[in-house]
């Protein structure tokens, strides 16, 4: 059974770097069919889509954050990793990681749907 | 982006009962790429449906998803106490992809 597992520091100041892992256990990270994202879920409010990472590198993320976001691989550690660069009280919330369906149909290709999530971890930005 | 607004935000009912979520889209999703998923507190969301219809591995068929175009329904027949939950939709037909706000369901 697949797992994900996120893990970094809960508590950030203004101005510094988001760090987030996600360690895939129960199968390889190394799927055709499958991207890696991240998605994050501030305090009582709804979901957001950060952005997705393929195992040959391959990544896409959301416009409004593309200047601030990194999303790397390693293979060899079964890992993926978000970096948030320059956060505010605005970038507090549960960041989720998950499995990102990716397959080919008569459209083309498709960036599906997310199954299954990390548990997810609080990152509080505050001074 | 596309606008997802989930409708009502709270539904309240009893076991047994049928619920019926709304999710209206601000602009028509291709090829009715629709996903559900169910967020229990303190819990990661999970996959319900896929593809407006399609039931995820697992999850009982008390739950059914339909619609078209820019509006889509989740229900939940047959009610349980385990449904208490938030329900989120999310389409993935334009980039970026994008949630609804979520409706909760209460079982009385």
């Amino acid at each position: 059974q697949l797992q994900l597992q996120e893990s970094g520091p809960g508590l950030l100041k203004p101005s510094e770097t988001l760090s987030l892992t996600c360690t895939v256990s129960g199968g390889s990270i190394r799927s055709s069919s499958f991207y890696w994202g991240w998605i994050r879920q501030p305090p009582g409010k709804g979901l957001e889509w950060i952005g997705s990472i393929y195992y040959n590198r391959d990544t896409f993320y959301k416009t409004s954050l593309k200047s601030r976001v990194t999303i790397s691989i390693d293979t060899s550690k079964n890992q993926f990793s978000l970096r948030l660069t320059s956060v505010t009280a605005a970038d507090t919330a549960v960041y989720y990681c998950a499995r990102d369906r990716y397959y080919y149909d008569s459209s083309g290709a498709v960036w599906g749907w997310f199954e299954p999530w990390g548990q997810g971890t609080l990152v509080t930005v505050s001074s | 982006e596309i606008v997802l607004t989930q409708s009502p935000g709270t539904l309240s009912l009893s076991p047994g009962e049928r619920a019926i979520l709304s999710c209206k889209a601000s602009q028509t999703i291709s090829n009715s790429y629709l996903a559900w998923y169910q967020q229990k507190p303190g819990q990661a969301p999970r996959l319900l449906i896929y593809g407006t219809s399609n039931g995820a591995n697992g999850i009982p068929d008390r739950f059914s998803g339909g619609g078209s175009g820019t509006d889509f329904t989740l229900t939940i027949s047959r009610l349980e106490p385990d449904d208490s939950a938030v329900y989120y939709c999310q389409q993935y037909g334009t980039s970026p992809r994008t949630f609804g706000q979520g409706t909760k369901v209460e079982i009385k």
